[in-house]
């Protein structure tokens, strides 16, 4: 089994529409990431958790929000979508007390989002 | 000017050859440098990551940083055509710890 799992692995929706991404993990990591990809601007930072207490905006935070119900589990909500939210979505994980403090970030499989 | 930079691409090389990927980035305060390989449609993979100045190699992969040229590289020797792929470079901040990406490289290896 994937240890970074994302629901749903695509969507399609209106604008105006409510939708939630979901990211679930097996690694036992505390640090979750939300990422968009956009074709030639890379991976963009939009939320990150380190605990379940914690919650940080990353670059492009606006319009989106998240919410860290467990360690293992991170959602990211689009609460009315435009359809410049269409892009590719990643969960990551990371744990920086593994492997001599790298905090190497691990990527779930993505879901790819068009809002119409 | 980008945090981090690299050549779009595409990159073109021969089977066999060796790819010399580059990447250079803004803040002097990073203190950690990645590269991760992405294929069309999935999920970025990590191949490399490095902390110290100088050369890291891990089979036919070398990374190399010189920090006092804010500039790290990525060597694939003996190119094969699965090596194909966007190759992202990931440098984290000083004083956040957030990984900030280039917005990638994309490597064609023809047979």
């Amino acid at each position: 089994d994937a240890d970074v799992t994302q629901t749903p692995r695509n969507r399609i929706t209106k604008t105006g529409k409510r939708i939630m991404l979901e990211c679930s993990q097996t690694k036992g990591h505390d640090r979750m990431y939300w990422y968009r990809q956009d074709p030639g601007l890379g991976l963009r930072l939009i939320y990150y958790s380190f605990d379940v207490k914690d919650i940080n905006k990353g670059e492009i935070s606006d319009g989106y929000s998240v919410s860290r119900q467990a360690q293992a589990k991170f959602s990211l909500s689009l609460e009315s979508a435009i359809p410049n939210q269409t892009a590719l979505y990643f969960c990551a994980t990371s744990d920086p007390g593994a492997g001599g403090g790298t905090d190497t970030q691990y990527f779930g499989p993505g879901t790819r989002l068009t809002v119409l | 000017q980008k945090e981090v930079e690299q050549n779009s691409g595409p990159l073109s090389v021969p089977e066999g050859a060796i790819a010399s990927l580059n990447c250079t980035y803004s803040d002097r305060g990073s203190q950690s440098f990645f590269w991760y390989r992405q294929y069309s449609g999935k999920s970025p993979e990590l191949i490399m990551s490095i902390y110290s100045n100088g050369d890291k190699e891990d089979g036919r992969f070398t990374a190399q940083l010189n920090k006092a040229s804010q500039y790290v590289s990525l060597l694939i020797r003996d190119s094969q055509p699965s090596d194909s792929a966007t190759y992202l470079c990931a440098v984290r901040g000083g004083n956040t710890g957030k990984l900030i990406f280039g917005q990638g490289t994309t490597l064609q290896v023809k047979p």
